[in-house]
């Protein structure tokens, strides 16, 4: 009831292309929904987060579709970039302790030009 | 900008060493965390604190240990490394602040060899 599932585990596109990353998770006392962006040897970052109140949540290039009945949400990237590879991890968390935060295992992008 | 420092980025031990990790935050942040990473997996919260001398068990808590003795520093302890301990290990804060508690900041992590 804890886990995050996360697809595909990697994903390569091109420039200008459209990478959209799914996750879905089983336990509805989730309602804090953060993507992570993790470039090589660095660590992971807070990129975007949606709550379940919303069904889209979009900054720059990057959005967050949300389907609370489904308990699924993804990431879309438009306009790909080279320098968006990296690797994604969707999380979630509660209320009650929005720090402790369960990862999905995490999706590696790759961009090529 | 908020900084968490780890103090290796690269660390190669022998089985049975007691390895200690490091970690510094300079944002005067409640809450630290101790992550693993391994492909596949993801992160998995081993240990976190909400205060000094404060410790609270993660998801995958055995054979590790930790201290806060200061609020600004959180030490993972490896007793006896392992070599399935061997992975990226990755220090975390957060502050108590209403509307700052649930982002994450995380150091650059600590890629952990044991032999």
């Amino acid at each position: 009831q804890q886990q995050v599932k996360q697809s595909p585990q990697s994903l390569i596109v091109q420039k200008g292309g459209i990478p959209i990353i799914n996750c879905a998770y089983e336990n509805t006392a989730f309602d804090y929904f953060p993507w992570y962006q993790q470039f090589p040897g660095k660590g992971p970052a807070l990129l975007i987060a949606i709550r379940p109140d919303v069904s889209e949540k979009k900054e720059g290039r990057f959005t967050i579709s949300f389907n609370k009945s489904a308990k699924q949400f993804s990431l879309h990237i438009m306009d790909s970039q080279p320098g968006d590879s990296a690797t994604y991890f969707c999380a979630a968390s509660m209320k009650t302790s929005y720090d402790k935060v369960i990862f999905g295992p995490g999706t590696s992008l790759s961009v090529i030009p | 900008d908020v900084k968490v420092t780890q103090s290796s980025r690269y660390l190669v031990k022998r089985t049975g060493e007691k390895v200690f990790l490091e970690c510094v935050q300079d944002m005067d942040h409640e809450n630290m965390f101790w992550y693993r990473q391994d492909p596949g997996l993801g992160l998995r919260l081993i240990y976190f604190s909400y205060d000094v001398k404060m410790k609270e068990k993660g998801d995958i808590p055995e054979g590790y240990s930790v201290s806060r003795e200061k609020k600004e520093r959180f030490s993972l302890i490896l007793e006896s490394a392992s070599t399935n301990q061997t992975s990226m290990y990755l220090c975390a804060s957060s502050s108590n602040q209403v509307g700052s508690n649930e982002k994450l900041f995380f150091g650059s992590g600590t890629q952990l060899s044991v032999l």
